[in-house]
């Protein structure tokens, strides 16, 4: 079984200022990790993910995150964010091998405020 | 336009009264999924469907029911549905059921039982 840990569930920030989205995961197997968004009144919309390779995975609207597979550790970052960035993000993990679920953390709300 | 439809997007209800909230998707995948979304929880899976007439339970399954009778459409059902089973609902599809599939999620419905 596996379990993510959001640790922030409000992040408040001023626009233009980084931000940094704080995930850990537990699992006794290997897995995948996502980073999705979901936008006020909408569904969620994938930003990146990590498959394999390169720790550092650049995503949609200019956020990337790093795999740090000793921490247990999937840290969502933004140099400097927008208004428009206003959202809920979701830290997701899924096993590698065979079929499996998604298993969501909680959720951080990202407040950019001007 | 490659999509995931729910129907209806909001739906009030009162205590007992059947329902069933449709998803549609035009991608032919071949894995879907259904969630319910908490304040403070998170994405919650109630169950899944590896592919027509195979579907499994997910973490939360009591009191719902699902179907896959054709590829495209994975139905929610609630027999009687009870006021806590309001919740946002989210619908979701990917090529396969391996973790590295990306799933695409709906729009969401917003049930309320009264």
């Amino acid at each position: 079984a596996q379990s993510v840990t959001q640790l922030d569930s409000q992040v408040p920030v001023f626009e233009e200022a980084p931000v940094e989205l704080r995930c850990n995961y537990s699992s006794s197997v290997s897995v995948y990790l996502f980073w999705y968004v979901q936008y006020p009144n909408q569904g969620l919309q994938l930003l990146l993910k990590y498959l394999s390779g390169s720790t550092l995975v650049k995503g949609i609207n200019g956020f990337e995150a790093e795999f740090n597979k000793s921490q247990t550790s999937f840290h969502l970052r933004k140099p400097s964010v927008h208004i428009s960035d206003t959202a809920e993000y979701f830290c997701a993990v899924r096993r590698i091998g065979g079929y499996s679920t998604l298993t969501f953390g909680k959720g951080t709300m990202l407040l950019v405020s001007p | 336009e490659a999509q995931v439809t729910q129907n209806p997007r909001y739906l009030i209800t009162v205590t007992g009264k059947k329902l069933t909230v449709t998803c549609s998707q035009n991608m032919n995948h071949e894995y879907m999924s259904w969630y319910r979304q908490d304040p403070g929880l998170g994405l919650r899976q109630i169950y899944y469907s590896m592919n027509v007439e195979v579907t499994d339970k997910g973490d939360v399954p009591e009191g719902y029911k699902v179907s896959r009778k054709e590829k495209r459409n994975f139905p929610l059902i609630l027999e009687s549905p009870s006021p806590n089973q309001t919740s946002l609902y989210f619908c979701a599809s990917s090529f396969g059921g391996q973790g590295n599939n990306e799933q695409f999620f709906g729009p969401g419905t917003r049930l309320t039982v009264l």
